[in-house]
């Protein structure tokens, strides 16, 4: 059983660009969260997707959009990118309890 | 509002000597608490959760958590710390919204854990 995928592994963009970012929830898991992690930080919670809608959202700027497909898998898009969007961006997927199964996430350089 | 904090961003012990990594929470419902691990250039693996059952919670790798309602805590111990356990551990907090499929996990800051030979 594949648990949370995410693609690419890393990336470097530059200022200004946008940039998508997948992820393949585990099997079985209907609800997908995003999270940022700045290097030396914990995480913290962009916005979550169940039913293919954003269902809650964290304080981060409409330069973060997302999307969720009918397979549950998901999509995190930045518009716009600041050096200070560089991060590791983990993808985390879930069903019914709280309980969260986050993937190895995406390393985002931004010069 | 729900928040974490967890005492201490680095903490060393000898191998083979207990860990102790604190943590304080907040939140205005009864919590869901969680205890993760991550090590380098990996994503976070779950340690253990509290969810209103049990106060002391068994977790993977020999840790455990006990949580304390008066004292708003929940330490992760472990009683014989391993070289392998070194890593960076976070501790926290998980809500969900009482009418909806929403739900949040808020995180401490991290409490980097070295162990010494």
């Amino acid at each position: 059983d594949a648990g949370v995928t995410q693609s690419p592994t890393h990336l470097i963009k530059t200022r200004g660009q946008q940039v998508t970012l997948r992820c393949s929830p585990k099997s079985g898991h209907d609800t997908v969260s995003w999270y940022q992690q700045a290097l030396g930080q914990g995480p913290q919670f962009i916005f979550q997707y169940y039913e293919e809608e954003e269902r809650q959202r964290g304080n981060f700027p409409d330069r973060f959009s997302g999307h969720q497909f009918p397979n549950y898998s998901s999509e995190l898009n930045v518009n716009a990118l600041l050096l200070g969007d560089s991060a590791l961006y983990l993808c985390a997927s879930r069903r019914q309890d709280l309980e969260q199964y986050f993937g190895p996430g995406t390393r985002l350089t931004v010069t | 509002a729900q928040s974490v904090t967890q005492l201490g961003s680095h903490v060393s012990v000898s191998e083979g000597a207990l860990v102790l990594l604190r943590c304080n929470y907040s939140s205005s419902v009864p919590p869901y608490l969680f205890w993760y691990v991550q090590y380098p250039n990996q994503g976070l693996q779950l340690l253990l959760k509290y969810t209103s059952a049990a106060t002391l919670v068994k977790g993977i790798n020999g840790f455990e958590a006990e949580f304390k309602k008066s004292e708003t805590s929940f330490h992760l111990t472990k009683p014989s710390a391993h070289m392998s356990d070194a890593a960076e551990y976070f501790c926290a907090v998980g809500y969900q919204e009482r009418y909806s499929s929403a739900s949040k996990i808020i995180f401490g800051s991290g409490t980097r854990l070295s162990i010494r030979p």
